[in-house]
């Protein structure tokens, strides 16, 4: 079946602006993740869903980011009034949660360059 | 909460050797240990896991072992090709979250033909 698909795949911003990225996962996932990836480094984790709910938000690393899973399929980040340091590649990944099961499986990615 | 460390950084090795890529985590509660794969613009993809009641896992060339006590697993790539060229990422995850993932930096590993 399809994989995790993210739009858009590029996004340029300019300093203040707001932007809002789409992730649509696996169908059937309940799990949804979202990670930040700068250049060079490892995917950095910043929200996770259980279906609609927001179950951990700890690694969002300011006020201005947002996200939302409101029907409990496709997932939004938002970033409000962007900065440089936002500048990454923004990773959604997606997993079944069943007992004993934690593979996640990535989309491709969006990457934000804020100038 | 958990730290991931990867090494090396860059790995080059010539075509048919091969490489070894090593990571240490800080949780002793980990249970699950995923390899990921990301060529250059390309998602992640997972090409390997080992859950914390394995020792060793293989799948062709590819292999995982897994070291408790020490705190630390490796993935293994036999008769390397050019398009095992990417960078390979390994996590960690801790039980008490959500099957959230901690990942190292990151090793580009480069096979020359």
């Amino acid at each position: 079946g399809a994989g995790v698909s993210q739009s858009p795949r590029y996004k340029v911003a300019k300093r203040g602006q707001d932007v809002a990225l789409r992730c649509d996962p696996i169908s059937g996932h309940v799990s949804l993740f979202w990670y930040q990836q700068a250049l060079g480094q490892g995917p950095e984790f910043l929200t996770y869903f259980q279906n609609e709910a927001q179950l951990d938000k700890s690694g969002l690393p300011s006020d201005r980011f947002f996200a939302e899973r409101p029907e409990g399929s496709v997932s939004t980040l938002k970033i409000q009034r962007t900065q440089q340091e936002d500048s990454a590649v923004y990773l959604c990944a997606s997993s079944w949660t069943g007992q004993g099961t934690y593979e996640q499986y990535f989309g491709p990615g969006t990457r934000l360059t804020v100038t | 909460g958990e730290n991931v460390e990867q090494h090396p950084s860059t790995l080059s090795v010539q075509e048919g050797d091969s490489a070894v890529i090593k990571c240490t985590y800080s949780d002793s509660a980990s249970n699950y240990f995923p390899w990921y794969k990301q060529e250059l613009g390309k998602r992640p993809q997972l090409i390997i896991d080992i859950r914390s009641n394995v020792g060793e896992k293989k799948d062709q060339r590819i292999a995982v072992t897994l070291n408790k006590t020490a705190k630390h697993f490796s993935l293994h790539i036999t008769e390397t090709q050019p398009e095992d060229s990417a960078v390979y990422f390994c996590a960690a995850r801790s039980p008490g979250g959500y099957s959230t993932l901690t990942f190292g930096k990151g090793t580009m590993l480069l096979v020359s033909p």
